[in-house]
């Protein structure tokens, strides 16, 4: 069965430091595909990345950035120069061949001024 | 585009009643999924259809639980009766083949 762990449950850090959250994918499957979601405090759930199992290139936008690494079955997610704004609880995810998308417990991140 | 749209937002009731959550998919989205969230066990998924078909409806908690889609741009989630203990948010998503899945802004529902 699929299993995503967020070992992280809350990560506190200062304005502009840059912080990594992790996350670790169990599957059997040799297709799937992994998400990250952004929790603000107002509750709706924000899509940010998805990337499938074909493709390890890592991915910057902006502030944010993806490492994909299959041989640790790791996708870890880091903000650069963090802002109060990035405060929320990030979730990760997996998704193998139907569309069974499986959450992590997800990582509480403050960021304080 | 309006996104997944989902009503009530909020729904306070009474132990015992019956409780229905409204959930309109993005317009050519053929997959629907009803997630429950809460602290202690996080986000969960209940249901999922693909083309108005229930697929896998392992996640529902118990009889009390169901959830139907009679066409492409509507379903349900009932709890009936429904039990303090299905206090939660409630979120509908929805999506078009393996690609990621959009949230509506969930119903908060608190059964007293």
């Amino acid at each position: 069965a699929q299993k995503v762990t967020q070992a992280q449950t809350e990560i506190s850090v200062v304005e502009k430091e840059d912080v990594t959250l992790d996350c670790v994918y169990e599957t059997r499957d040799t297709t799937y595909y992994l998400f990250w979601y952004k929790q603000p405090p107002s509750g709706e759930l924000v899509f940010l990345i998805r990337r499938n199992s074909f493709d390890e290139q890592n991915e910057i936008s902006g502030r944010y950035s993806w490492n994909f690494q299959k041989s640790t079955s790791s996708f870890n997610f880091t903000i650069t120069a963090s802002q109060v704004v990035d405060s929320a609880v990030y979730f990760c995810a997996l998704s193998e061949g139907a569309n069974d998308m499986r959450f992590g417990a997800g990582t509480r991140l403050t960021v304080k001024p | 585009d309006a996104g997944v749209i989902q009503s009530p937002r909020h729904e306070v009731t009474e132990m015992g009643q019956e409780v229905t959550l409204r959930c309109k998919p993005i317009s050519g989205h053929n997959s629907l999924f009803w997630y429950r969230q809460t602290m202690m066990r996080g986000l969960e998924l209940l249901i999922y259809f693909n083309n108005n078909v229930p697929i896998d409806d392992s996640g529902m908690p118990e009889d009390r639980f169901s959830a139907k889609m009679p066409n492409a741009s509507f379903s349900t989630l009932k709890i009936q009766p429904s039990e303090p203990r299905d206090s939660a948010v409630y979120f509908c998503a929805s999506c078009t083949g393996m690609v990621e899945q959009f949230f509506g802004p969930g119903t908060r529902l608190t059964v007293l």
